[in-house]
């Protein structure tokens, strides 16, 4: 069963721009794991943020973006705001099953 | 509005079983498929489940295959997950969630606020 990895932990300043990468155990990511981000605050059920890779959703706010970098899916918050300090995990396709990151959770400090 | 509700969690001995609920509303449910993704108490999710609308195609994660069953009841707008044969592993905050489209992917798009199963002797 393919391992999800993710940063454990990142910090950004207010204002600042980070990207959260997301790879995966048997290989480089690609389009074809339809790459999936979401933001879990503390006590709130996830929420979807980017969905095949660099789709946003309608929800989304502009300054968070979706991309392959490196051979893993990446997130990319320009302009952190202090709202957005929350836990964020990806998710990878292989085949039919789907397996979250472990997560990163991102602090705006 | 549209919203998904989890019940039926709560405290269990090891061995024992539990019949998991969410009720959909505001949204065509038997439109929708759905996914069960549980988080142990300070960790990630895990997926566990997957039905599609119409209950024709059927996927678990190798963690809960042969104890856990999905189901639904599109007339109720309900989505059932019976889990047999429990772990103390298998304690956490269990969601379920929906969304448009045929595959495990297509369905994260609404969540609910999750039930808690603990598994405790």
């Amino acid at each position: 069963q393919a391992v999800v990895t993710q940063e454990p932990s990142l910090t950004v300043s207010p204002g600042g721009t980070v990207t959260l990468t997301c790879g995966s155990s048997t290989g480089d990511v690609t389009g074809r794991h339809f790459p999936y981000w979401f933001q879990q605050k503390p006590g709130q059920a996830p929420r979807i943020l980017i969905f095949d890779t660099s789709d946003k959703h309608e929800s989304t706010p502009a300054r968070f973006s979706g991309s392959l970098i490196g051979g893993k899916a990446a997130l990319t918050l320009s302009g952190a705001q202090p709202e957005d300090e929350a836990a964020y995990y990806c998710l990878l396709s292989f085949g039919g099953t789907v397996n979250f990151g472990g997560g990163t959770k991102l602090t705006v400090l | 509005d549209v919203q998904l509700v989890e019940s039926g969690g709560g405290l269990i001995q090891p061995g024992g079983s539990l019949r998991l609920s969410c009720e959909a509303s505001g949204f065509t449910f038997e439109s929708y498929t759905m996914n069960w993704v549980r988080q142990a108490p300070g960790k990630g999710l895990e997926w566990i489940s997957y039905i599609s609308s119409g209950s024709y195609n059927i996927y678990y994660a190798d963690s809960v295959r042969g104890r856990f069953t999905i189901s639904r009841d599109n007339a109720k707008k309900s989505l059932y997950l019976q889990m047999d044969r429990l772990r103390v592993e298998d304690t956490a905050l269990y969601y379920c969630a929906s969304g448009l489209g045929l595959s495990i992917r297509d369905a994260f798009d609404i969540w609910g606020q999750g039930t808690m199963v603990t598994v405790s002797s």
